[in-house]
This record gives structure tokens, sequence and C-alpha cells, in this order.
């Protein structure tokens, strides 16, 4: 069984412009999650897809938002990128709503802004 | 306040050491506790979780969860090389989970 995957695996951007990041969760997987990971705040929840409906959401600003297809493949969009934007962007897929218990993590896309 | 708080180490052993990993949380309410293993350039990988309070094992590993002092633990007996990781701690409730800093542990052969 084919792992998360997530696209592109590194990635920069200059300040001011807006990155779009994939990430196509395990088949029959019905959850997708999105994570930011630095170094000085750990891992970060963002949101939480599932059935294309975003059911939980961080604390994180409204530059940061996601969508999930009806395959479950989900998209994080993060808009007018700052500098703090540089970080391990992370996706989760699990069978089930919530099931941070099953999660599974992909390796993750290096986000730098310059 | 942070919700998790957990010591960033590093941790360095030698091989065959046994390991403690520790997290500190703040509200009483969690349920679900988990540890992670992050190696360099990969995503995280769940290790174990448990539910409410006491103890689990599997193999080497073995997760701890004191509800009472808000305490868990991680133990790692006869460390191993292919053991050097960042350890994370994760825990909440259904459908909010924070996650440590996570500790970096390197095994020394």
């Amino acid at each position: 069984k084919a792992g998360v995957t997530q696209t592109p695996r590194y990635l920069i951007k200059t300040r001011g412009q807006q990155v779009t990041l994939s990430c196509s969760p395990i088949s029959g997987h019905r959850s997708v999650s999105w994570y930011q990971q630095t170094p000085g705040q750990g891992l970060q929840f963002l949101f939480e897809y599932f059935s294309e409906t975003q059911r939980n959401k961080g604390n994180f600003p409204g530059r940061f938002s996601g969508r999930q297809f009806s395959n479950s493949r989900s998209e994080m969009n993060v808009s007018t990128l700052e500098l703090g934007d540089s970080a391990l962007y992370l996706c989760a897929s699990s069978p089930r709503e919530g099931g941070n218990t099953e999660a599974f993590f992909g390796q993750g896309t290096r986000l730098t802004v310059v | 306040q942070k919700e998790v708080e957990q010591d960033p180490g590093p941790l360095s052993v030698p091989e065959g050491a046994i390991v403690s990993l520790n997290c500190t949380y703040s509200n009483s309410a969690f349920q679900y506790f988990m540890w992670y293993r992050q190696y360099s350039r990969k995503g995280p990988e769940l290790l174990m979780y448990t539910y409410s309070s006491g103890n689990k094992e599997d193999g080497r590993f073995t997760a701890q969860v004191d509800k009472s002092s808000k305490y868990i633990s991680l133990f790692i007996r006869d460390s191993q090389p292919s053991d050097s990781a960042t350890y994370l701690c994760a825990m909440g409730n259904f459908n909010k989970f924070y996650f440590g800093s996570g500790t970096k542990l390197n095994v020394k052969p």
C-alpha cells in the first residue's frame, strides 16, 4: 500500500507570494490533517479535512487555507507569504475523522520563504 | 503556557542503555497519549498510543501515562543506534491534538 505522498518536497518562495502544497492520502483514508513544523514551535495543527469538509482548525491566520477533493486528495494554500512561514509542512491521513491514533504522516514539504 | 512541554535534549546515550523520554501537560481533559519517532528528513511515525492512564508495552518500548501528575513517559530498553531520532509526544482528545517540540536522541555505538 502506498504511503502518504506530499508534493513538492522542497519549495523556495519570495515574501508576498502564495504557495499551494499537495497531499495524497493512503488509499481508503478519508481524513487529511495538515501540520506546520518549525524548530521553535514544534508541530502545530493547521486543519483537518474529512469528506471534503473542514472539520477542525488550529490557531493560524486566514492566509492559511485548504481544501479536499472527492478523491480525498488535499491541498493547502498559503497566501501573502511571510518569512516566518518557512517550515516543514506535513500532512497526515487516517481512515476516520479525528483518527489521530491511526494517522500516517507524509515526508513533508520543506518551504523556504526568502 | 504551552499545552505540552517536552525537553528538547539532545540526549546522548551509549548503545544498550535504557532511555527515558518525558512530557508534561496542563490539560487534565486529555485522554489520548501518543509517541512518534521522526528520523531526519522524514515525517513522524506513530510508535505507540495509550488511552487514559496506565502502561503499554511493545517490544523494547514502554509508554506510561500518569494522569494525576499530568506526566507521560516513553522508555526504550536496550537502545540501538537505529533508535537515534527525534521523539515527539502528542496528546489530546478526539479531534484536537497537541504535540511536544520533540526530544532528539542519539544512541552511540
